[in-house]
């Protein structure tokens, strides 16, 4: 079926260091991802999108990079910050308007 | 507040009751999204609405869940006979026009006792 997965349920960085976490997803037809943020107890928050025409699309401390190839998607977190420890999840559409989320990476900022 | 709102926030309810959820979108926003989520996973797909059409619900979801968006602005996601296992989070989420972000209110605990 569908699906979208991700390579590492945690992460742990330093405060200062980059973060990188990765998505694969399964299905070639998708043209359209998405990064989002999830504090706990909050809904997603928008972090940076990419449309399948694009290799890596930069946004402020964010990137993320697409390899339609393999069907890997990274987001890169420049200068990682405490409040960057949140639960991030890559989602795609498989087709016009839906979007289907992996389970996500939880990323733990150490001070 | 302009965001995606939801209610209520929470929801406590006995196993077999029905209860029933509220979303307001972004104003003009015709993409309309209900998702479920459970702890330590990511949002499972309910069902999608374009304006007041329901394009797609997910195999998943059973017969006791039901979603309507009659105006195209608001929806509701109603729940019947509840059971334990409906206790999670429900997202709402919208979107505008064509493929482009979709954003989230801060959903709807529901626990079933």
């Amino acid at each position: 079926g569908e699906s979208v997965g991700l390579h590492l349920p945690t992460l742990s960085v330093q405060e200062g260091d980059n973060s990188i976490i990765n998505c694969a997803y399964s299905n070639s037809a998708s043209d359209y991802f998405i990064w989002y943020k999830q504090e706990s107890g909050k809904g997603p928050q928008f972090i940076i999108d990419i449309r399948s025409n694009m290799d890596k699309r930069q946004g402020q401390r964010v990137t993320v990079l697409l390899n339609k190839t393999v069907k890997h998607l990274s987001l890169q977190i420049a200068a990682t910050q405490p409040g960057d420890s949140a639960v991030y999840f890559c989602a795609e559409n498989p087709r016009r308007g839906k979007l289907i989320f992996g389970q996500g990476t939880e990323l733990s900022v150490k001070p | 507040d302009t965001g995606v709102s939801q209610d209520p926030r929470h929801k406590i309810t006995k196993r077999g009751q029905n209860v029933t959820f509220r979303c307001d979108p972004i104003s003009e926003h015709n993409r309309l999204y209900w998702y479920r989520q459970t702890l330590g996973q990511g949002p499972e797909f309910l069902t999608y609405f374009q304006n007041e059409a329901q394009l797609e619900k997910s195999r998943l979801l059973s017969d006791r869940f039901s979603a309507e968006r009659p105006k195209g602005s608001f929806s509701t996601l109603e729940i019947q006979r509840t059971e334990q296992g409906d206790s999670a989070m429900y997202l709402c989420a919208s979107g505008g026009q064509g493929d482009t972000e979709a954003f989230f209110g801060q959903g709807t605990r529901l626990t079933v006792v």
